[in-house]
């Protein structure tokens, strides 16, 4: 079966700090891996997505990166990170193709002080 | 963009009682999923019902694709139901797909 994990589950970071989260999934090859941010309230926010190694979209300008040296690995991350990079970060994994839906990581909770 | 409209923003239940979550999309989607979102952020899949309707125990979805709705039905609701409640539409384009959420029902059960 397939698994996607991420990590660190809780970061503390003070402003102008890098960053650097990662998600991995298991079980699977070739996924569609996406990134999302959920701040303050409920919203989902897509950040990046990526189809394929070094295959990498950005929905949204933003002080964020993402990369993806390997098939099954995306990384988030920012050279000097910003208040307003707090946050719940969420990612993502699917299958290739239409008619197949997201399976989401646990979530890193980033607090930017 | 598509937009996803969820009603009602926020739910108070009491522990027993039975709830209507709704869903409304502006546009044709390849596919449709419904997400609840623990205390803890955990962001959990539901059903995925591009149409028709679909029961999971406590839990039931129809999804009326040509009137651009789904409903997600709760029956007997616990204390453990507690969180927030997303929709989440798929349009498949240029290789992948691309979900947009609604802003969700946070719906509290009370014992």
């Amino acid at each position: 079966s397939q698994t996607i994990h991420q990590w660190p589950a809780t970061l503390v970071q003070p402003v102008g700090s890098p960053l650097s989260l990662e998600c991995t999934v298991e079980g699977t090859s070739n996924p569609n891996l996406y990134w999302y941010r959920q701040a303050a309230g409920r919203g989902l926010q897509l950040l990046f997505y990526s189809v394929g190694i070094g295959q990498i979209s950005s929905e949204v300008p933003q002080n964020l990166s993402a990369s993806r040296p390997q098939d099954r690995q995306f990384i988030l991350s920012s050279k000097k990170l910003l208040l307003s990079d707090s946050g719940f970060y969420l990612c993502a994994w699917s299958r290739g193709g239409a008619n197949y839906g997201y399976t989401f990581g646990s979530g890193t909770r980033l607090t930017v002080v | 963009g598509i937009q996803v409209e969820q009603s009602p923003p926020d739910l108070i239940l009491q522990e027993g009682a039975n709830s209507t979550l709704r869903c409304n999309f502006s546009d044709s989607v390849n596919n449709l999923q419904w997400f609840h979102q623990n205390p803890w952020g955990q962001l959990i899949n539901l059903f995925y019902i591009p149409s028709g309707t679909k029961q999971n125990g406590r839990l039931s979805a129809t999804t009326v694709a040509t009137e651009r709705y789904s409903l997600l039905y709760i029956s007997s609701s616990q204390t453990t139901d507690s969180g927030v409640y997303f929709c989440a539409v798929e349009v498949y384009s240029g290789g992948y797909q691309k979900v947009t959420f609604g802003i969700g029902t946070k719906l509290q059960v009370i014992p």
